[in-house]
């Protein structure tokens, strides 16, 4: 069955350091989406970045970029230069027959 | 052009009632995917509708179901409340594709529903 884990709980970063956000995967099905989402605590979820299986390439949107190593089945988050304004948890999640699979999350807290 | 909206964004109700949540997608996307997001058990699928129909159902009993219309709005219904159906129901909606694996959702705010 397909399943998302993300170990971290909870993560402390200084504002302005760089951090990861780690995510595993486990699938038998050679074609799959991988996503990560932002929720702040209004509750909405906001689309980080998107990683397809057959991509050569990581993926990178702006300060965001996916350290995809499929053999690993990992898809950990990178954001760069942190801010402030990044505080919120993020999740991992996995397409499987037009669903998300999605991790527990990270709280990430961004100290001034 | 206009996000996925969601309605209404708060919701009290009692147990044994039942409510509808309502749905509209971003233009020209044709899915809508519903979750449920509780604190103890997190996020989980409830249902993807796809032109009218439901192609996927998460694990749900039957007191859950849904809709979705010609212009692609969705609606959800939840009949006889219980506690454990306080939550944040989250609708998201994708452009599609015949896999559906590459298609990106975009989530509405959510409605946050509590049963007392």
């Amino acid at each position: 069955a397909q399943k998302i884990t993300q170990t971290q709980p909870g993560m402390f970063v200084q504002e302005k350091e760089a951090v990861t956000l780690d995510c595993t995967y486990d699938t038998s099905d050679p074609s799959y989406g991988l996503f990560w989402y932002k929720q702040p605590s209004s509750g909405e979820m906001i689309f980080l970045i998107y990683q397809g299986s057959y991509d050569q390439q990581n993926a990178t949107e702006g300060r965001y970029s996916l350290n995809f190593q499929k053999a690993r089945k990992s898809a950990n988050l990178v954001i760069s230069a942190s801010q402030l304004g990044d505080s919120a948890m993020y999740f991992c999640a996995m397409t499987s027959n037009y669903q998300l699979i999605w991790g527990a999350g990270t709280k990430l807290i961004i100290k001034p | 052009k206009a996000g996925v909206t969601q309605t209404p964004r708060y919701l009290i109700k009692t147990r044994g009632q039942q409510v509808t949540l309502s749905c509209s997608p971003i233009s020209g996307h044709r899915s809508v995917s519903w979750y449920q997001q509780t604190p103890g058990q997190g996020l989980q699928f409830l249902f993807e509708y796809f032109s009218e129909t439901q192609r996927n159902k998460g694990n749900f009993p039957g007191r859950f179901s849904g809709r979705q219309f010609s212009n692609s709005r969705s609606e959800m219904n939840v009949s006889t409340l219980e506690l454990g159906d306080s939550a944040l129901y989250l609708c998201a909606s994708s452009l599609q594709s015949e896999t559906g694996r590459g298609d990106t959702q975009y989530f509405g705010p959510g409605t946050r529903l509590t049963v007392l």
